[in-house]
């Protein structure tokens, strides 16, 4: 199975910070890798699809980047309403595979 | 508006079966892969199943290979998972999840709310 880690697993920021987070995967992917926000009691909300196409709707702060192995999602000005869970998504292969999780929160 | 309305969470013993549905609406159900994605108390997600457009080919995680079982009727624009020998590992809120269209890989594009499934004696 394809393994998915996610760094930092919390990262502590303020509103208006440039944050960015890693996802690094034990075998090349090439760019089929999404990323989701997930908010406390709510479904995951996908955010980027193929690494670094955005998906409709979602803010253009949020931008992901990457292939092949590791990849980054990066938010450009933290705004209240980005403190979440951000998970990546492998769909590469069967088993699909979710990373760990980093969870964003108010420094 | 795409919507997953999934039902038929519950309560359980191990052992037990449950069945999951996840009626949809806004988009053509079948021309679409979906899955079943599950989330434990406090912890992250994982994967549990998926099927094609046609249900003509399906895929399961190991930790529910030949326990659970996903099937869709695309007459009834459903989605089903039936889940046998259940056991206190499968406490989790169970999402129903729409794949992103053919061709492009197997991201959830939309979500439902979500059904709760506790497994205990």
């Amino acid at each position: 199975d394809i393994q998915m880690t996610q760094s930092p697993s919390t990262l502590s920021a303020s509103v208006g910070d440039r944050v960015t987070f890693t996802c690094r995967v034990s075998q090349s992917i090439s760019t089929w890798l999404a990323w989701y926000q997930q908010k406390p009691g709510r479904a995951p909300k996908l955010l980027i699809y193929k690494a670094s196409s955005l998906q409709s709707g979602v803010s253009l702060r949020f931008s992901g980047s990457g292939s092949g192995t590791e990849f980054t999602l990066t938010i450009s000005s933290l705004q209240p309403d980005d403190f979440a869970t951000y998970y990546c998504q492998q769909y590469h292969s069967y088993p699909l595979t979710f990373g760990g999780g980093t969870k964003v929160e108010i420094k | 508006e795409v919507q997953l309305l999934e039902s038929g969470g519950g309560s359980a013993q191990p052992g037990a079966s449950l069945r999951l549905s996840c009626v949809a609406s806004g988009f053509m159900f079948s021309q679409y892969a979906m899955s079943w994605v599950r989330q434990a108390p406090g912890k992250g997600l994982e994967w549990v199943s998926g099927i094609i457009w046609s249900g003509a080919t399906t895929y399961y995680a190991d930790s529910v290979r030949g326990r659970f079982t996903i099937s869709r009727d695309n007459s009834k624009n459903t989605l089903y998972l039936q889940m046998d020998s259940l056991r206190a590992e499968d406490t989790a809120a169970y999402f129903c999840a729409k794949v992103g269209p053919i061709g492009e890989g197997g991201y959830f594009e939309y979500w439902g709310q979500g059904a709760l499934v506790t497994v205990s004696s």
